[in-house]
């Protein structure tokens, strides 16, 4: 089945700064890869997703890039704030075809923003 | 919409009881997934259902776990009997079609002692 590993587990940056998170997939028929963000004791919720036919995506201080060829993609937001601390997770998915669908996330990075 | 609703948001059981855990996904969204979430597994998809159909239940980890879809507005997450190990934070998530965003409940915490 497919693997998500997730880099790092945790990050700090300063206000302001960027962050960028990592994620390798093992699964080359993987065609969509969402990024969620769970803030505490909240339920995950999608912040930007791409799919195999793009290569980047930018949604304000948010964009996600894809390597379908090193099977990677990574998150990055830019002019960081402290709302942005949160717990964030990459996931892989497929279609296997009859409906049948399964994201696999990533282990998660807890991002902590430094006013 | 009220977006996905959970219930109860806290449950506190001792082993060996049984655990009804309950979901109400979006109007609308034709395929509703249950996770479970834990520090040392992450977020695992236990099972998932289209239409009301159960599709792929390969991560139900125990025949002491089962799911129901009676209807499209209404599921529930039955463990028995539980135990300690299944401690963990379930999540219930809907969709319109399978490749699409994945709206999430607000996830029950359940304490198995």
């Amino acid at each position: 089945g497919e693997n998500v590993e997730q880099h790092p587990s945790t990050l700090s940056v300063q206000e302001g700064d960027s962050a960028v998170i990592k994620c390798t997939y093992s699964d080359s028929a993987s065609n969509y890869f969402p990024w969620y963000k769970q803030e505490l004791g909240k339920g995950p919720q999608l912040i930007i997703d791409i799919r195999s036919n793009v290569g980047e995506k930018k949604d304000q201080r948010i964009a996600v890039t894809l390597n379908k060829t090193a099977k990677h993609f990574s998150l990055h937001i830019t002019e960081t704030q402290p709302e942005d601390s949160a717990v964030y997770f990459c996931a892989a998915s497929k279609n296997s075809g009859a409906g049948s669908y399964q994201l696999t996330f990533g282990k998660g990075t807890k991002l902590s923003v430094i006013p | 919409d009220a977006g996905v609703i959970q219930s109860p948001r806290h449950e506190v059981t001792e082993m060996g009881q049984e655990v009804t855990l309950r979901c109400k996904p979006i109007s609308g969204h034709d395929y509703l997934f249950w996770y479970r979430q834990t520090m040392m597994r992450g977020l695992e998809l236990l099972i998932y259902f289209n239409n009301n159909v159960p599709i792929d239940d390969s991560g139900m980890p125990e025949d002491r776990f089962s799911a129901k879809m009676p209807n499209a507005s209404f599921s529930t997450l039955k463990i028995q009997p539980s135990e300690p190990r299944d401690s963990a934070v379930y999540f219930c998530a809907s969709s319109l079609w399978g490749g699409d965003e994945q709206f999430f409940g607000p996830g029950t915490r359940l304490t198995v002692l």
